[in-house]
């Protein structure tokens, strides 16, 4: 199967700094989402994002399909961005198969 | 809406012991897939039932089953239980079709001693 490589695999920022996370296909992929997983364990939806770019407050997120990698940009963090972040793209069928995740920590 | 909700959240279970989860989707949801989270493999796919039909498996052993009613709420259940089984349980609803995307419930912690 298509491997989705994430980086970086841990990341700190202090408050009020920006990030940008990264997702590697190694094949095309279509459907791909974002996820932040908060400390209690669910996972919340970010984005839907085949392709293009979406913005959503301080996130947004940019895929290019044809260079098979997406980012996740995170501005002005805060202590509440904390968790980890997911990216995964749909199968054959419908299957979200995921990445391992960075995990963020933002320090107040 | 009404989000995706998973019950039980937490559960103690005995190695040889069965277990059942349930979860309701998202109304007008039509489909429910389940995903095992542990630290050692991440978030993997166990299956997913559309129009109470199992469309897609993982690769889990058969002691991992599951089923889908008619108004689209979703059980699954473990027998045999193994210490490895111990993991975040997460289910997820969705329309079925394009678009794909899934909506994801608060998960069941499953404990197994």
């Amino acid at each position: 199967g298509i491997q989705v490589e994430q980086s970086p695999p841990d990341l700190i920022l202090q408050e009020g700094a920006n990030s940008t996370l990264r997702c590697n296909f190694s094949d095309s992929v279509n459907n791909l989402q974002w996820f932040h997983q908060n400390p209690w364990g669910q996972l919340i939806n970010l984005f839907y994002i085949p392709s293009g770019t979406k913005q959503n407050g301080r996130l947004s997120a940019t895929t290019v399909a044809t260079e098979r990698y997406s980012l996740l940009y995170i501005s002005s963090s805060q202590t509440t961005d904390s968790g980890v972040y997911f990216c995964a793209y749909y199968n054959q069928g419908g299957k979200l198969i995921f990445g391992q995740g960075t995990e963020l920590s933002v320090k107040p | 809406k009404a989000g995706v909700t998973q019950t039980p959240r937490y559960l103690i279970k005995t190695r040889g012991q069965q277990v059942t989860l349930s979860c309701s989707p998202i109304s007008g949801h039509r489909s429910v897939s389940w995903y095992q989270q542990t630290p050692g493999q991440g978030l993997q796919f166990l299956f997913e039932y559309f129009s109470e039909t199992q469309r897609n498996k993982g690769n889990f052993p058969g002691r991992f089953s599951g089923r889908q009613f008619s108004n689209s709420r979703s059980e699954m259940n473990v027998s045999t239980l193994e210490l490895g089984d111990s993991a975040l349980y997460l289910c997820a609803s969705s329309l079925g079709g394009p678009p794909y995307e899934q909506y994801f419930g608060p998960g069941t912690r499953l404990t197994v001693t």
